[in-house]
C-alpha cells in the first residue's frame, strides 16, 4: 500500500520561473494538506484541500502561491514568480476524513531558486 | 494562539536515555506527535498520544503527557548512532486540520 507520494524530490528554478509541486494521497484519502519547511525551522500549514474544494488556505502567502486537488490527478502545489525566500521543502500529507489523524506524509519536495 | 516550543538541541552518549521535552498552549489539542526527521529524508512518525491518556510506550520509546502543564516528553532507552535526527513534537486539535509542528530538536548521539 504505497504512502503519500510527492514529485519531483528535488526541483531547481531560477529565479521569476514557475514552480509546480505534485502530491498523490494514500490509496483511500481524500484530504490533503500542504506544509512548507524552511531552513533550520518545523514544519508551517499552508493549505487544506479535498477533492475540487479548497478547506482552508490561511496559512499561504496571498500572491504567486496557488493550490487545486482535481477530481482526477494529485494535488498541485504552484509557485509563480520563484524568489530566493522560496527555497524550502514542501511537505504535502493526507487522511481519510477531515481531521482525521495522524496525517500521512510524503518525503518532501525540496525547491532549489538559483 | 497555537504554540508549540523545544529545546534545540540535545546530545548524549550512545547507550544512555534521551528525553526530549515539549510544551504547547492549546489546551484543546487533543492528539499530541512525535515525527523523527533525518537529513534529507521526510517525517517518520514516531508515536503519537491522546490527550486522555498520560503515558504511552512503545519498545524503546516512552511519551509522557503532563495536561495540566501542557508539557510533552520523549525518553529514547539506550540510545543508538542510529537515533541521531531532528525530532519534531506536534499537536492537533479536534476535528482539526492543522497539525502545529515545534522548530525540532537536534538529537546528537556520540559513540
Amino acid at each position: 500500500n504505497a504512502g503519500v507520494m510527492q514529485n519531483p524530490r528535488h526541483l531547481v528554478r531560477r529565479r521569476g520561473q514557475e514552480a509546480r509541486l505534485r502530491c498523490s494521497p494514500m490509496k483511500g484519502h481524500s484530504h490533503v494538506y500542504w506544509y512548507r519547511q524552511l531552513p533550520e525551522e518545523g514544519l508551517k500549514f499552508m493549505v487544506y484541500l479535498q477533492k475540487e474544494n479548497i478547506i482552508d488556505e490561511s496559512g499561504m502567502p496571498k500572491e504567486r502561491f496557488s493550490a487545486e486537488f482535481p477530481k482526477e490527478g494529485p494535488s498541485i502545489l504552484r509557485i509563480q514568480q520563484v524568489v530566493r525566500g522560496d527555497s524550502a521543502a514542501y511537505f504535502c500529507a493526507s487522511s481519510p476524513g477531515q481531521g482525521e489523524q495522524p496525517q500521512h506524509f510524503g518525503d518532501g519536495t525540496r525547491l532549489s531558486i538559483l | 494562539g497555537e504554540d508549540v516550543e523545544q529545546s534545540l538541541f540535545l546530545s548524549v552518549r550512545e547507550g544512555d536515555s534521551s528525553v526530549i521535552n515539549c510544551t504547547y498552549t492549546d489546551s484543546s489539542s487533543t492528539y499530541l506527535y512525535w515525527y523523527k526527521q533525518e537529513p534529507g529524508a521526510g517525517l517518520q512518525l514516531l508515536t503519537y498520544i491522546f490527550s486522555n491518556m498520560d503515558m504511552k510506550q512503545d519498545q524503546r520509546l516512552t511519551v509522557l503527557l503532563n495536561k495540566k502543564d501542557k508539557h510533552l516528553s520523549l525518553r529514547i532507552a539506550d540510545t543508538q548512532t542510529g537515533d541521531s535526527a531532528i525530532y519534531f513534537c506536534a499537536e492537533t486539535t479536534t476535528g482539526g486540520f492543522k497539525t502545529i509542528f515545534g522548530a525540532g530538536t537536534r538529537l546528537f548521539v556520540k559513540a
